[in-house]
């Protein structure tokens, strides 16, 4: 079936621009993570969504970030007035739940954005 | 905070040889996941770790974990230049962290030689 998908691809901004980033989990997948992966930072933690309670925003590195899910399924990652220091893939990933231990927790990724701030 | 820590950071071995990626981790957890990277890819899952002593082999990668000693080995047998990628470990903290999210490692890219 059809994996995690984000677009676009590959987004160059300019600095002080707002940006949106896409994400669509695997279908009937409850819960969506954002990650980050940049060269100085290695894979970063920066938001959780499960279902409809509210998300887990302890990862987002300044108010700058934010996300929504929307009902349920698609998620959208913001990031106003970019800095050259949000340069980064950004991979979202989904799993059956992220409620519980051990089971049906496992993360599937998507092929990740890579954003270039200029 | 739970740190994740991978050793080593870089490796370069000759096809047909064997060789242990390590991953330590600083608090308790029974959940452990193993993730390869091809260069501009995304992360493919390799294996899930869910309780002490667990063993788990596909082809020519075997990984292990033990919960006392806070360590996970990902080891290569025989290997192979299809086995060159990045390849991570990441770990849930099970008593704080409702979402499992995961923490990661550095990353140890591997790069087998003909």
């Amino acid at each position: 079936g059809a994996g995690v998908s984000q677009s676009p691809s590959n987004k160059v901004t300019e600095k002080g621009k707002d940006v949106e980033l896409r994400c669509d989990p695997i279908s009937g997948h409850t819960a969506l993570y954002w990650y980050r992966q940049s060269l100085g930072q290695g894979l970063e933690f920066l938001i959780y969504f499960q279902g409809n309670s509210a998300p887990d925003k302890s990862g987002l590195p300044s108010d700058r970030f934010s996300a929504e899910r929307t009902g349920g399924s698609v998620s959208t990652l913001t990031i106003q007035r970019t800095q050259q220091e949000d340069s980064a893939v950004y991979l979202c990933a989904s799993s059956l739940t992220g409620l519980g231990q051990r089971f049906y927790n496992e993360q599937f990724f998507g092929p990740g954005t890579r954003l270039t701030v200029l | 905070e739970l740190k994740v820590e991978q050793n080593p950071l870089f490796l370069s071995m000759q096809e047909g040889k064997n060789y242990t990626i390590y991953c330590n981790y600083s608090t308790t957890s029974d959940r452990l996941y193993w993730y390869r990277q091809d260069p501009g890819k995304s992360l493919e899952s390799l294996f899930v770790l869910l309780s002490n002593g667990a063993v788990k082999q596909e082809g020519r990668l075997m990984a292990s974990l033990d919960t006392k000693a806070r360590l996970s080995t990902l080891h290569i047998t025989a290997a192979v230049h299809d086995l060159s990628a990045t390849y991570f470990c990441a770990v849930v903290h099970p008593s704080d962290n409702a979402g499992n999210m995961l923490t990661f490692g550095g990353g140890t890219r591997l790069m087998v030689k003909p």
